[in-house]
């Protein structure tokens, strides 16, 4: 299996564009995770997904961070319009129902907003 | 509130000796527990875990150690090797949750 696979790795934008991060999960898991990595606020989750369907949302930060999973090997996380303040990296993980909650986790998008 | 920390921030070891990492929970309620490394650039990844009904776990050249009466957890590393530098994390799971709460990181620099 080829893990969990984010796209783009980097991302550098001006402030005010749009920007979407893409997750490709790993085949069969069921969970899925969004989460925002920086120096100061360490690795925080935004929002998680159990069989495509938003469970809890309540770390997104505000209106302009959106995400979806259309189906079980796809969910993209959008930010529109992005802020300076929003350069960080964003991971992606997975999971699968079992007697763990062990979450694989992506290489992750480094974005820089100008 | 309730949440998951680490003790200390760095962690500097001479290459050949053990390191131990240390993570404070505050949620009596968490029921496993998991220990990740991240090297620069790169996602978190798995290293060990343990459930609330162990004390002790040991996988190859680590060892998590839990102590519930006080709420904490270590990582420890046999004979660190260079390849051991990075940032580790504790996390946490409550009960019937699928979320992970993250601690803050400790970074591990291994001196040659």
């Amino acid at each position: 299996d080829a893990g969990v696979i984010q796209s783009p790795r980097h991302e550098v934008t001006e402030m005010g564009q749009e920007v979407t991060l893409r997750c490709k999960p790993i085949s069969g898991h069921d969970y899925l995770f969004w989460y925002r990595q920086t120096m100061m606020r360490g690795l925080e989750l935004l929002i998680y997904f159990n069989n495509n369907v938003p469970i809890d949302d309540s770390g997104m930060p505000e209106d302009r961070f959106s995400a979806k999973m259309p189906n079980a090997s796809f969910s993209t996380l959008k930010i529109q319009p992005s802020e300076p303040r929003d350069s960080a990296v964003y991971f992606c993980a997975s999971s699968q129902r079992g007697w763990n909650n062990e979450q694989f986790f992506g290489p992750g998008t480094r974005l820089t907003v100008l | 509130g309730e949440s998951v920390g680490l003790h200390l921030p760095t962690l500097s070891v001479q290459e050949g000796d053990n390191s131990i990492i240390n993570c404070a929970y505050s949620n009596s309620a968490s029921d496993y527990f998991i220990w990740y490394k991240q090297e620069s650039g790169k996602g978190p990844q798995f290293i060990i875990d343990i459930r609330s009904n162990m004390d002790k776990r040991q996988g190859q050249r680590v060892t998590v150690l839990l102590n519930k009466t006080v709420k904490h957890l270590s990582l420890q590393i046999a004979a660190t090797q260079p390849g051991d530098s990075a940032v580790y994390f504790c996390a946490e799971n409550r009960k019937g949750d699928y979320k992970l709460s993250f601690g803050a990181g400790t970074t591990v620099t291994v001196r040659a």
